[in-house]
């Protein structure tokens, strides 16, 4: 079965520190890579998401990610946070599958969060 | 930017009711999802619907579970029993292709006394 790991639940950093997050997933197969963002109070955002192509995938609000796939790891960074960023970060998988309809399903299978906690 | 749109937002309900959850995909979307979040926990996965039909659940979605779009706009999930333990918040999400991506909407937020 698929499952993802983050390894960090709480991150606290300074502003302009640098970030990296952690996330580390188990599947054999294609995978896609997405990483969401949970604001206090808030829903899920999406920050960048992986499909194919360049491993350096770069989404919203200055967030990049690597995926490198022999390490099956997805890792989140960004150069220098600032106190807006505090929120809750979660890695997720889908498996990357063609369906006989021509289209594509999967759920997603997110990791535990990574809570980060950002001081002024 | 298309929206997925859940309501209510908060409900509060006794133990051993019947609650029905609604969301409201994005209008061009043909998958759609239920995720729920006990608090403090991951996001988990409940099931995905398809072409009227139930396409993947989990082991969470059981028999006290069901999911229906009785229009062409709305996706329900009813919890035919609730339980103190079902008590988390419930996400609805739509996507295009599954694989490109999804939307989620804001929760609605089940309290189960």
């Amino acid at each position: 079965a698929q499952s993802v790991s983050q390894h960090n639940h709480h991150v606290i950093l300074s502003e302009a520190a640098s970030l990296e997050l952690g996330c580390n997933y188990s599947y054999g197969g294609t995978v896609n890579l997405f990483w969401y963002v949970q604001y206090p109070g808030q829903h899920l955002q999406l920050l960048l998401k992986y499909f194919s192509g360049d491993p350096l995938v770069k989404g919203i609000k200055g967030f990049e990610a690597e995926f490198i796939k022999s390490k099956f790891s997805f890792n989140l960074r960004k150069p220098s946070v600032q106190w807006s960023d505090t929120a809750e970060y979660f890695c997720a998988v889908n498996r990357s599958w063609r369906g006989s309809y021509g289209g594509s399903q999967g759920n997603l299978i997110f990791g535990k969060g990574t809570k980060l906690s950002v001081k002024p | 930017e298309p929206e997925v749109t859940q309501t209510p937002s908060h409900q509060v309900t006794q133990m051993g009711q019947e609650v029905i959850l609604r969301c409201v995909p994005i209008s061009n979307h043909l998958y759609f999802y239920w995720y729920r979040q006990i608090l403090g926990q991951k996001v988990e996965f409940l099931v995905s619907f398809y072409n009227n039909e139930i396409s993947e659940k989990s082991e969470i979605f059981d028999d006290q579970f069901s999911v229906e779009r009785p229009d062409g706009s709305n996706f329900t999930l009813k919890i035919r029993s609730t339980k103190l333990e079902d008590s988390a918040m419930y996400f609805c999400a739509s996507s295009d292709k599954g694989r490109y991506g999804y939307t989620f909407g804001s929760g609605t937020r089940l309290t189960v006394v």
